[in-house]
């Protein structure tokens, strides 16, 4: 079956350090979806990418959708204690099903 | 905003007892989904509804049941709770077209004895 697979599962960094997450699909995705739950709380939607090699920026965070729309990565520029979470990709091939990736948990020292 | 709210955030079940867990959203969704996450595995559905009355299974639906009478609530049911089914328990709705987003509620933390 369809599967999303996101890489690291843990990343520790000290702050001001750069982070970056990873998401492949086995499949081409219609769209990916990215959250982050922090500790004890609930997934919160970050943001959608729809377009092949598209790129959008939220302040220091840069999401990238690959060009065969089958990878996604998030990127973030020098950490701060607040970033600390678990980031998800999720990936849609179109109907209501979307898959979740297994999230990456960031701990970031101050 | 979007607001899902989940009937409990702490539950503690026997088991072999029937568990229901509800949820309601208040933004008029017509698609609501459960998940259930669990360490290193992410968050993974069990079913999924986009209309009242319709049901569609997720990957791990064996063990549990769903209901949806009403557009904005949608229970989870475990028939004979089992102690692997010990875990958090998301709710999330989204709507049908355009965007789709899900917006998640608390979480319900069952713990099956």
């Amino acid at each position: 079956g369809q599967q999303v697979m996101q890489i690291p599962q843990y990343q520790h960094v000290q702050e001001g350090e750069d982070f970056t997450t990873y998401c492949n699909s086995s499949t081409t995705l219609s769209n990916i979806q990215w959250y982050k739950q922090r500790p004890g709380g609930h997934p919160v939607f970050l943001i959608q990418l729809v377009k092949s090699g598209e790129v959008k920026k939220q302040k220091r965070l840069t999401f990238q959708f690959g060009e065969a729309k089958k990878n996604s990565s998030l990127h973030i520029t020098a950490t701060q204690t607040t970033d600390v979470g678990t980031y998800f990709c999720a990936g849609t091939t179109g109907g209501f099903k979307t898959i979740f990736g297994a999230g990456t948990r960031l701990f970031v020292k101050a | 905003d979007v607001k899902v709210t989940q009937s409990s955030r702490y539950l503690v079940k026997r088991t072999g007892e029937k568990v229901f867990l509800e949820c309601v959203q208040d933004m008029d969704h017509e698609n609501m989904f459960w998940y259930r996450q669990d360490p290193g595995l992410g968050l993974r559905l069990i079913y999924f509804s986009y209309d009242v009355k319709m049901k569609e299974k997720g990957d791990i639906p064996e063990g549990y049941s769903v209901s949806r009478e009403k557009k904005e609530r949608f229970s989870l049911i475990l028939e004979s709770a089992s102690t692997n089914q010990t875990s958090m328990y998301l709710c999330a709705s989204s709507r049908l077209a355009g965007g789709r987003e899900q917006y998640f509620g608390p979480g319900t933390r069952l713990t099956v004895t």
